[in-house]
């Protein structure tokens, strides 16, 4: 079975700096897509960034980007010129191939973003 | 904005009831998945429907249980509610099982007493 890890629970950041988030996966699949979801306070889920597993190349939007590290199984995403707005949880989450809608998260890392 | 509309925002419910959460999707999106997330915890795989029919089921008993109707709209039905029940509902839809863009709804909170 798919699993999706993230060791940290909570992390802070200061306003403008850099900051990065764990997220480690186990799959013997050779085919799927990885994702990083925002859940602000108001708990809709919003896709970050999106890496399928068949590209070499690291997905990156705007201020948000991965490192895929597919022989490892991790999948950390950094988040540059951090703002007040990106103070959430994060999930990452995992999904076989794209005809399976069904996506494993884990447990989530919030994130504080200090003035 | 998703185009994915839940009701209700909250409710409280008494162990042993029922309870009727509701989602309605954009127009198109005949895949719907829910979702159950518990406090501090990531989201957890239900079931998902597509055009009507189940279509793929997490690890939950059959008391959990959904419809999905041709105007988009679907429902998660839960019977004989448990206090651990309590959580937030998230519903997501997407256009197709091909497509890999999925929208999320803002959730239905349900606290079961």
């Amino acid at each position: 079975a798919q699993t999706v890890t993230q060791s940290q629970p909570e992390m802070s950041v200061q306003e403008a700096e850099t900051v990065t988030l764990s997220c480690t996966y186990d799959t013997s699949e050779s085919d799927y897509y990885l994702f990083w979801y925002k859940q602000p306070p108001s708990r809709q889920m919003i896709l970050v960034i999106r890496q399928e597993a068949y590209k070499q190349q690291n997905a990156t939007e705007n201020r948000f980007s991965v490192n895929f590290q597919k022989a490892a199984k991790s999948f950390s995403l950094k988040i540059s010129d951090s703002q007040l707005g990106d103070a959430a949880m994060y999930f990452c989450a995992y999904r076989k191939s794209n005809r399976d809608d069904k996506i494993i998260f884990g447990k989530g890392t919030r994130l504080h973003i200090l003035p | 904005e998703t185009g994915v509309t839940q009701s209700p925002t909250h409710l409280i419910k008494t162990r042993g009831q029922q309870v009727t959460l509701r989602c309605s999707s954009q127009s198109g999106h005949n895949t719907v998945s829910w979702y159950q997330q518990a406090l501090g915890q990531g989201p957890q795989f239900i079931f998902q429907y597509y055009r009507e029919e189940e279509n793929g089921r997490g690890n939950f008993p059959p008391r959990f249980s959904g419809l999905q109707f041709p105007n988009y709209s679907s429902e998660l039905n839960v019977n004989a509610l448990e206090l651990d029940d309590s959580a937030l509902y998230l519903c997501a839809s997407s256009p197709g099982r091909s497509v890999n863009t999925i929208y999320f709804g803002e959730g239905s909170w349900l606290t079961v007493v």
